[in-house]
Order: C-alpha cells, then sequence, then structure tokens
C-alpha cells in the first residue's frame, strides 16, 4: 500500500492565481481531512470528509474549496491565492472519527 | 470549538534521560487524545493514543497518562534516544471527530 499520497510536494503560485493540491489514499479510508501547518501553529483543519459526497468544514475553511467524488480522492482547490496561505499543506485519512489518522508527506505552498 | 495548549514548546534533554510534555484541553467532551511525533520534511505520525476511559497507557519506552477531571493529558519518554529527535504534537477530539492539535514541541536529544 502507497498510503497517503499528496502532489506536488512543492509549488510557488503569484497572487490571484488558482491551482489543485492533489490527495488521494488506497486504505478503503472513509474520513479524509486537509490541514494546514504554519511554523510555530501546530495543524489547523481546513476541511474534512466523512465518506464519498460528504464533506465539511474545519477550523480554517476560507478561501479554498474541496470535493470528494470517490473514496480514495480529496482534492483541495485555492481559487485565488493569497500570500496569506503560504503554508505546508497535509492530507489525512482514517478509518472512523475517532481512530488512527495517516498523513501524507506534505506540500509546501508558497504564494508570492 | 476544542482548545489544546502544549507545553513546553521546546525540550533538550541528556541521551538516557526523560522528557515529558504536557497538554491541557478546555472541551470536557473530549473523549480522544493522540500524539503525534513528526519529523523533518515528513508528515505527522501516530506514536500512542488513549481514550478517556482509560487513565493510563504504555508503549515500550512511551507512556500517556490522561486526568479528565483535570482536562490534561502528558506524553513521558523514558531512556531518550537520539532518534526521538523530533517535534510532537498532543491533539484531542470531542464528539464531532475534529481533532485539535496543540502548537507542538520541539525536542533535542543531546549525545
Amino acid at each position: 500500500n502507497a498510503g497517503v499520497t499528496q502532489t506536488p510536494k512543492f509549488q510557488v503560485l503569484k497572487t490571484g492565481q488558482s491551482m489543485t493540491l492533489q490527495c488521494a489514499q488506497d486504505m478503503n479510508h472513509n474520513y479524509m481531512y486537509w490541514y494546514r501547518q504554519d511554523p510555530g501553529m501546530g495543524l489547523k483543519l481546513i476541511y474534512y470528509s466523512v465518506g464519498a459526497g460528504i464533506t465539511d468544514k474545519g477550523e480554517v475553511p476560507n478561501g479554498y474549496n474541496v470535493s470528494r467524488s470517490t473514496t480514495e480522492d480529496f482534492p483541495l482547490r485555492l481559487e485565488l491565492a493569497a500570500p496569506s496561505q503560504t503554508s505546508v499543506y497535509f492530507c489525512a485519512s482514517s478509518p472512523g472519527g475517532t481512530e488512527t489518522q495517516y498523513f501524507g508527506p506534505g506540500t509546501r505552498l508558497l504564494v508570492l | 470549538g476544542e482548545n489544546v495548549e502544549q507545553h513546553p514548546s521546546t525540550l533538550s534533554v541528556q541521551e538516557g534521560d526523560s522528557a515529558v510534555i504536557k497538554c491541557t484541553y478546555s472541551d470536557s467532551a473530549s473523549n480522544y487524545f493522540p500524539w503525534y511525533k513528526q519529523e523533518l520534511g515528513k508528515g505527522p505520525q501516530l506514536i500512542i493514543d488513549i481514550r478517556s476511559n482509560v487513565g493510563e497507557k504504555k508503549d515500550q519506552r512511551i507512556a500517556v497518562t490522561l486526568n479528565k477531571t483535570a482536562k490534561h493529558f502528558s506524553l513521558h519518554i523514558t531512556e531518550t534516544q537520539p532518534e526521538d529527535s523530533a517535534v510532537y504534537f498532543c491533539a484531542a477530539t470531542p464528539k464531532d471527530y475534529k481533532l485539535s492539535f496543540g502548537a507542538g514541541t520541539t525536542v533535542t536529544v543531546r549525545a
């Protein structure tokens, strides 16, 4: 099993550009999550999904959108990138809500 | 929502000594408390977790304690080794399954 995979590993955007961060898992987990990690701030939940077709906001959803059309994939969309979205983004999945979350390797995003 | 505070933010210990990291949470409905280790350039990885119906859990050199009344939980690492150097995060989840993370503790084990 590859576990949780994320692409790209690193991306540079200009303010106002859009992009999609990809996340996929091959563990047949129902729950998937997107976090952002800023230096010294821990991880903040952006969006999460409890199954295909179901998504909900986390703590910091503004400026982001998600979709969950399949169990395996959970892409994160930035429509109008802003410098404040410069961060490291982690995708995670888990079998259930209070079960171990398995994290991907992260995507480092720089918005100029 | 849940608010998790973690202390200390940095911890330097001599190899072979013990390391203790403490966390407090605000939501008395929280019932799941995992600890994650993050090595440089990688995603966090679960090292141990505890549920609200248990007061203590141990796995080799790692132990976690939970005090529900005081709403705090702690990670204990004994006989520290250089490979224990990393950033450690505590987290808590109330019934809505949204994990709230502490700000992290950077642990450095000196040889």
